[in-house]
């Protein structure tokens, strides 16, 4: 089982804003980082350390982060942003030495 | 242009082996830590194995350790994964990915992946 955990599935209605949330203890220690993953394709990074994006990435992605909680929040979401999103960071636990979460399906609606 | 581009997937038995491979291009490969993450038929991703950039420093998931060996050839830029003792429940897309990690900012994520090769573990 994961230990990053996240809800199963979300929805948001077309041009609203939607967050994303990731729990773990892992996050007291280390910040997460996000990915998209569309049908049949690799995962891409949207989000990584404090609140970086790669290039490319639209700013309408952004991650924010308190305590055990991770979150990525898409402001405006898009039809194109339905899709699988999953967070990871390194273990604090000594269990492995990296995590990611169970993913989130987005559904824009 | 970072490229990974996996190979060596396949249908093998159970208790079989199978050997992958990731050719990367487009940055310094002997500079960077890689990885393998798998994603079986519907479910999430799972990290597998880490490698850092001298082979130095290697490590496995729980699931695989003991019958698989992560190793690379920085002289031809490769990445390989051997798969001993395969189970069904191994049955996933591979991926290889380059890792980034600062402890100094607490930051640790995968920048780039590959498209995956998929290894299907049946009788």
């Amino acid at each position: 089982s994961s230990e990053l955990t996240q809800d199963p599935a979300v929805s948001v209605a077309l041009g609203q804003t939607v967050r994303i949330t990731c729990q773990g203890d892992s996050l007291r220690s280390y910040y997460a980082s996000w990915y998209q993953q569309k049908p049949g394709q690799a995962p891409v990074l949207v989000i990584y350390g404090k609140n970086n994006r790669p290039s490319g990435i639209p700013d309408r992605f952004s991650g924010s982060s308190s305590g055990n909680t991770a979150s990525l929040t898409i402001t405006g979401a898009q039809a194109e942003d339905e899709a699988d999103y999953y967070c990871n960071s390194r273990d604090s636990s000594g269990n492995l030495y990296v995590v990611f979460g169970g993913g989130t399906k987005l559904t824009v609606l | 242009e970072v490229q990974l581009v996996e190979s060596g997937g396949g249908l093998v038995k159970p208790g079989g082996s199978l050997r992958l491979s990731c050719a990367a291009s487009g940055f310094t490969f002997s500079s960077y830590s890689m990885n393998w993450v798998r994603q079986a038929p519907g479910k999430g991703l799972e990290w597998v194995s880490s490698i850092s950039s001298s082979s130095s420093y290697i490590y496995y998931a729980d699931s695989v350790k003991g019958r698989f060996t992560i190793s690379r050839d920085n002289a031809k830029n490769s990445l390989y994964l051997q798969m001993n003792s395969l189970r069904a429940e191994d049955t996933a897309v591979y991926y290889c990915a380059r890792d980034f990690w600062s402890p100094h900012t607490a930051t640790y994520y995968f920048d780039y992946w590959g498209q995956g090769t998929l290894v299907t573990v049946s009788s």
